[in-house]
């Protein structure tokens, strides 16, 4: 079936730094990759819809120039926390998607910021 | 707005017992409805789904009726196995509203010998 990698798995980091999150998707071409966030017991929240070789989607409430979001070709987009606070620890998923109703989701990347 | 309600975690059941995972929504229009599955350490894995109102979704030994009536879409097996602890992600999607989910909080599964 349709892998989807992240990298780093996990990251710790100390404020004010800026971190990059990769997702690849490994045996298909994404035409969509889909970045969420995910708090404790909460649910997974989207973040932004990025379309390769466009500018991403943002949704309400998501500033987008602390989430930068790349994805330059059919198999990787980036995410990147600018300025990392505490406040930003968290689980980012990434998932992409073939133009079809399916959603191919990456294992996940846990970000602290110390 | 789109909102997906499911009961709390964990849920620990022995080998063999049958399950249920309560799953509600509100949505603003029309939606398709979906479970997804993630294992440990691995990403969400699309479980099954429905489409429209009455259809069934299965897979695996589980199910789900998609219950317009009473906007619910809970997750059922009638046997479950160790194998099946994972966590459990009600979503929906809007008809026409691109591919955006909505999720719930998700529920955690454990099941023991």
């Amino acid at each position: 079936g349709a892998v989807v990698s992240q990298h780093p798995s996990w990251v710790i980091c100390k404020s004010g730094t800026s971190v990059k999150i990769e997702c690849r998707s490994l045996d298909f071409q994404a035409t969509t990759m889909f970045w969420y966030r995910q708090f404790p017991k909460q649910s997974l929240m989207l973040m932004a819809t990025s379309n390769e070789g466009s500018k991403a989607t943002y949704e309400q409430g998501v500033e987008k120039d602390k989430f930068l979001i790349n994805h330059a070709s059919l198999t990787l987009s980036t995410l990147t926390v600018t300025s990392a606070h505490p406040e930003d620890s968290s689980f980012y998923i990434c998932s992409a998607g073939t133009g079809t109703d399916t959603q191919y989701f990456g294992p996940g990347t846990r970000l602290t910021v110390l | 707005g789109d909102s997906v309600t499911q009961m709390e975690g964990p849920v620990t059941l022995s080998e063999e017992a049958f399950l249920t995972i309560n799953c509600t929504y509100t949505a603003t229009g029309y939606p398709s409805l979906f479970w997804y599955v993630q294992y440990p350490g691995e990403g969400l894995q699309l479980l099954l789904k429905a489409t429209k109102a009455d259809d069934k979704g299965s897979n695996k030994g589980f199910e789900a009726t998609y219950r317009k009536e009473t906007t619910s879409f809970h997750l059922e097996k009638g046997s479950v196995q160790v194998s099946d602890s994972a966590v459990y992600f009600c979503a929906l999607r809007i008809t026409g509203g691109g591919n955006k989910l909505t999720f719930g909080t998700g529920t955690q599964l454990k099941v023991e010998l």
